[in-house]
């Protein structure tokens, strides 16, 4: 097992451009979560899946953000029409429902918008 | 608002001496918190939990205290070693097997060797 895996680990792109990122979570982990994490802060909450189902998104989550997990596995985040704002280290982790040890979090994704 | 607070941006501590890092929650529904250590270009690791039917869980050199009256918890490392430092973030949620958890700002420690 190789853990939390996301892809790419650095994205620039210029404003107003479409983004998408992958996560890979550990395999048996059936409860998969995107956070963001902007400096100076701790990760926020963005939106969460149990198998396939996204069960809350959060009001961060604007209109030009969507997440998948199509069959229950991998996931992807995209953004569109991304805006300077939307800069930030996007952070995919994964747990089993039934465990409370936090998450396994992966290395995350920094996107910066020019 | 910030429901999770961790008001020391950092921490400098001399090799073999104890850090202290705090946080303070509003929230009286928080009933499960835990500790979270990050490197440089690395995603968040988890380090050790408590819930709130305890008010300390010990796990080798690190140890949580959790004082609900004063909604305050602590995570003590003792003795602190020159790769202790990291940034730590302290993480909240209303149960235990919950699928969001609120984090703080961190805290950045550096141990001195």
């Amino acid at each position: 097992d190789t853990g939390v895996s996301q892809n790419p680990r650095h994205k620039i792109t210029k404003r107003g451009q479409n983004v998408t990122f992958r996560c890979d979570p550990i395999s048996e982990h059936n409860r998969l979560y995107w956070y963001r994490q902007t400096l100076g802060q701790g990760p926020e909450f963005l939106t969460y899946f149990q198998n396939e189902a996204q069960l809350e998104k959060s009001r961060l989550l604007s209109d030009r953000f969507s997440a998948e997990r199509p069959k229950g596995s991998f996931s992807t985040l995209e953004i569109q029409r991304t805006e300077q704002g939307d800069s930030a280290m996007y952070l995919c982790a994964s747990s089993l429902a039934e465990t409370g040890n936090g998450y396994t979090f992966g290395s995350g994704t920094r996107l910066t918008v020019v | 608002d910030q429901q999770v607070k961790q008001n020391s941006p950092s921490l400098s501590v001399q090799e073999g001496r104890i850090s202290i890092l705090n946080c303070d929650y509003t929230n009286s529904m928080f009933d499960y918190f835990l500790w979270y250590k990050k490197y440089p270009a690395e995603g968040p690791t988890f380090l050790i939990s408590i819930s709130s039917i305890k008010d300390k869980n010990e796990d080798g050199r690190f140890t949580v205290f959790l004082n609900k009256s004063a909604k305050h918890l602590s995570l003590h490392i003792v003795p602190s070693q020159p790769g202790d430092s990291a940034v730590y973030f302290c993480a909240a949620s209303a149960s235990p097997g919950t699928y969001k958890y609120i984090f703080g700002t961190g805290t950045r420690l550096k141990v001195l060797a």
